[in-house]
């Protein structure tokens, strides 16, 4: 089945590591977006890349970094200079303008 | 800039009860409108959408929503509400600007009462 798959699904950092969080999706669609969500803030946007080898920051870029070398890929990395990294990281993909996103199942990171 | 408010970050509501959830919008071209929801610990789930066709949506789960432009509204509603329909509603628009991107609601909790 088609879809788009976040691994792992809960994930605990020490402060001062980076960790990076997997995203993979077999539906060939060209968009891929990282989003975190923290309670009451709806989601945040914070990278997005529309084409392979392409990735332009979103609204919470600071701390995160993503590469796009494939196009069923879009890992991210939370970075030791993200200071409050605890949240719910959402990836999604859309294959074209005006479109649906369709989302992963979410990863849960925890700063221990 | 385009945006969207969803009215009430809590709803509660009966079992059998009608459902409304709000959403108001803003945008300077015709939109392209979205309802989500997500249960604890999931991801987000399309529950449906509006791209200028028929102004009442019917989406799953028994929901639909009616696009209403002289209100720049899209309400999300179901006849009577069902215990398993307690979740997080999400209301987006698409971004006229960069056409892949999505502008998010900041949600609508929606508790069902026995």
């Amino acid at each position: 089945d088609g879809g788009i798959t976040q691994s792992p699904k809960y994930l605990f950092r020490k402060e001062g590591q980076n960790v990076t969080l997997s995203c993979e999706q077999n539906l060939n669609h060209d968009a891929m977006y990282w989003y975190r969500q923290d309670p009451g803030q709806g989601l945040r946007l914070i990278y997005y890349s529309q084409i392979v080898n392409d990735f332009q920051k979103g609204d919470i870029a600071e701390g995160y970094s993503v590469s796009r070398e494939k196009k069923e890929s879009f890992p991210l990395t939370v970075t030791s200079a993200q200071k409050n990294p605890t949240a719910f990281y959402l990836c999604a993909s859309k294959v074209q303008t005006n479109t649906e996103a369709f989302f992963g199942q979410g990863t849960r990171l925890t700063v221990v | 800039a385009q945006s969207v408010t969803q009215l009430g970050s809590h709803v509660s509501v009966s079992e059998g009860a009608l459902v409304l959830l709000r959403c108001n919008y803003s945008s300077s071209v015709p939109p392209y409108l979205f309802w989500y929801v997500q249960y604890p610990n999931q991801g987000l789930q399309l529950l449906l959408k509006y791209t200028s066709a028929a102004t009442l949506v019917k989406g799953i789960n028994g929901f639909e929503a009616e696009f209403k432009k002289s209100e720049t509204s899209f309400h999300l509603t179901k006849p009577s509400a069902h215990m398993s329909d307690a979740a997080e509603y999400f209301c987006a628009v698409s971004d006229a600007g960069n056409n892949r991107k999505l502008i998010w609601g900041l949600g609508t909790s929606l508790a069902v009462n026995p």
